[in-house]
């Protein structure tokens, strides 16, 4: 149990496109998702938190207009880059935390790789 | 201001052996807290949890332990096996608020 996909799991596009990844759990309802970045051998930085039918909250210093979170379900969030650019390369990781296992316990999804030429 | 430190970026020991990899943290407010193994270009998997009321959750091979005084975990692989081999993140969180990770500990595990 609580498995969390992402899709896709890599992609490389132009710059000043934008992308958008989806996180889903698929066992459990998430009633918080959490998208994550990590540069290389770096430790994982929150970008956001996301609530099922409400506004994400942003971390100081993530452009809320950049990287736009939508939770439209207990089992689906998204996270769309907007005009990417090369500095927007990154490995992204969303989490979901629900009914699944400890109530505090996030589980991960396996990543999307961002490459922005 | 980093909140959850893990001191050791890495740590190499003999298969069958025991891994201990350490975490500190700052945040007297923390309760809840959990380890995390990853490999490259992959998500974090959970590995093991502790809540403040305990000082030790034991998992098969894993354990960790709990020292609140003096604001420290710690891992405990045993018998390290080749398979253990990853980046192994600490975090730790109020509970129901978001978690703070460490920046890892590569540990690798040699025949």
């Amino acid at each position: 149990g609580a498995v969390v996909s992402q899709h896709p799991s890599w992609v490389i596009c132009k710059s000043g496109t934008s992308v958008k990844i989806e996180c889903r759990s698929l066992d459990f309802q998430a009633t918080t998702m959490f998208w994550y970045r990590q540069f290389p051998k770096q430790s994982l930085m929150l970008m956001a938190t996301s609530n099922e039918g409400s506004k994400a909250t942003y971390e100081q210093g993530v452009e809320k207009d950049k990287f736009l979170i939508n939770h439209a379900s207990l089992t689906l969030s998204t996270l769309t880059v907007t005009s990417a650019h090369p500095e927007d390369s990154s490995f992204y990781i969303c989490s979901a935390r629900g009914l699944a296992g400890a109530t505090d316990t996030q589980y991960f999804g396996p990543g999307t790789r961002l490459t922005v030429l | 201001d980093q909140q959850v430190k893990q001191n050791s970026p890495s740590l190499s020991v003999q298969e069958g052996r025991i891994s201990i990899l350490n975490c500190d943290y700052t945040n007297s407010m923390f309760d809840y807290f959990l380890w995390y193994k990853k490999y490259p270009a992959e998500g974090p998997t959970f590995l093991i949890s502790i809540s403040s009321i305990k000082d030790k959750n034991e998992d098969g091979r894993f354990t960790v332990f709990l020292n609140k005084s003096a604001k420290h975990l710690s891992l405990h692989i045993v018998p390290s096996q080749p398979g253990d081999s990853a980046v192994y993140f600490c975090a730790a969180s109020e509970i129901g608020d978001k978690l703070i990770f460490g920046t890892g500990t590569r540990l690798q595990v040699f025949p």
